[in-house]
Parts: structure tokens; C-alpha cells; sequence
């Protein structure tokens, strides 16, 4: 099983319309990250959380929330979605102390 | 302002090969350097990564070098393998007033060719 899943895979939606994604880690990392990659661009991250009482605003945190709503579980949402947020987004997951993050499988968002 | 550079997109190499990813960075507070590698439909998985106290860290096939007064780092692959056929980011981390950073360069695909 995948230590860090990510749902849903695959979303297409419309302008103006409220989407969260859902991100789950089994690793017990306290640390947890959202990203963004766009078609020849980096990741960007937009938020991390530190543990359940911890959300810190990233490179690109507007036009996003987040909640952290236990240690395995970080989501993301968008509350009225608009096309420039059409991207890959990735979760990813770090243990304190250690500079590695382990990422999810993506999800990939389509805003028409 | 791209903090974290990987100039080429691309790289294609013969099987058996050397394969050789450059990233420059321009941030001095930069203090740990990470390599991960990226399949289709995939997210990106940790490669190999170096401290700035350190000149070359070598895993396997794997060996990165980092040039702190050039602020410039390589990834050498050797020898190159068709499996390696993947997009590589390099990325760079940082703590900065109190906020963690970890900056991602745009990524080069390499193909490693039979």
C-alpha cells in the first residue's frame, strides 16, 4: 500500500465551483505539504502544516485553504475554482529532522 | 525570480553512458540540496540529496556534486540505464525568518536510449 495516497486522482469541475482534495499518509510524519506544478514550472508549494495546530501559507496560498484535520490527513481546497488553477497538484509528507519529502501520486485538476 | 535554475529541459544519452543534470541557484541561505526523479502519472521520488558542508555525496550509479562558490550542482548517473528515462527536478532548501523553504528547479527530462 502507498504511504502517502492522494484523492481523488483525476477531477474536472467548472469556474466558480468549490473543490477539495484529500490527501492521506501512513509514514507518521508530522510535517505534510501541498504543491502545484504547472507545465514547465517547478513545484510551488502553497501550504505546509508542522503538526494538527500548524498551517503556514506557501509561495502560492491565495485562492486556497487548508486543514489539517489529523496527523495523517491534510487537505486542500479551492473554494471557488477559476482556470488558472487547472495544475498537478502533489501532497507530500517529511519526518522532522531529515530534509527529504516523500510525495504523493497526484491529483490532476481541470477548472473549465 | 527563479531561485533555483536547471537550464537544459532535456537530455538524451546512450545506454551505458554518463548522464550529467546541472542546477545552478542564486539564494546563499540555500543549505541542503535534493535530487528527485519523476515518472508519468507519478509523484516525485527522493533521489539523492548533499549538505552544503559537503563537496560530492555518491549512492550507487548516483553521485551529486555541489560547488558552493559557483552556487552550482550536477547529478551524474553512471552508468545511464533506459529505466533512468525520467524527469529529475533539483531543489534546495532553506530556513528563512522562521519559515521552511524548499525551492524546485523546472525539471529536465532525460532519456536514456537502448
Amino acid at each position: 500500500d502507498a504511504d502517502v495516497t492522494q484523492t481523488p486522482r483525476n477531477r474536472i469541475t467548472k469556474t466558480g465551483k468549490r473543490i477539495m482534495l484529500e490527501c492521506s499518509q501512513t509514514k507518521g510524519h508530522d510535517r505534510m505539504y501541498w504543491y502545484r506544478q504547472d507545465p514547465g514550472l517547478g513545484l510551488r508549494l502553497i501550504y505546509y502544516s508542522f503538526d494538527v495546530k500548524d498551517i503556514n501559507k506557501g509561495e502560492i496560498s491565495d485562492g486556497y485553504s487548508v486543514s489539517r484535520q489529523a496527523q495523517a490527513k491534510f487537505s486542500l481546497s479551492l473554494e471557488s475554482a477559476i482556470p488558472n488553477q487547472t495544475a498537478l497538484y502533489f501532497c507530500a509528507t517529511r519526518d522532522a529532522g531529515v530534509h527529504e519529502q516523500f510525495f504523493g501520486p497526484g491529483t490532476r485538476l481541470t477548472v473549465l | 525570480d527563479q531561485q533555483v535554475k536547471q537550464n537544459s529541459p532535456s537530455l538524451s544519452v546512450q545506454e551505458g553512458r554518463i548522464s550529467i543534470l546541472n542546477c545552478d541557484y542564486t539564494n546563499s541561505m540555500f543549505d541542503y540540496f535534493l535530487w528527485y526523479k519523476k515518472y508519468p502519472a507519478e509523484g516525485p521520488t527522493f533521489l539523492i540529496s548533499i549538505s552544503s558542508i559537503k563537496d560530492k555525496n555518491e549512492d550507487g550509479r548516483f553521485t551529486v556534486f555541489l560547488n558552493k562558490s559557483a552556487k552550482h550542482l550536477s547529478l551524474h548517473i553512471v552508468p545511464s540505464q533506459p529505466g533512468d528515462s525520467a524527469v529529475y527536478f533539483c531543489a534546495a532548501s532553506a530556513v528563512e525568518g522562521g519559515s521552511e523553504k524548499l525551492v524546485f528547479g523546472k525539471g529536465m527530462k532525460l532519456t536514456v536510449n537502448p
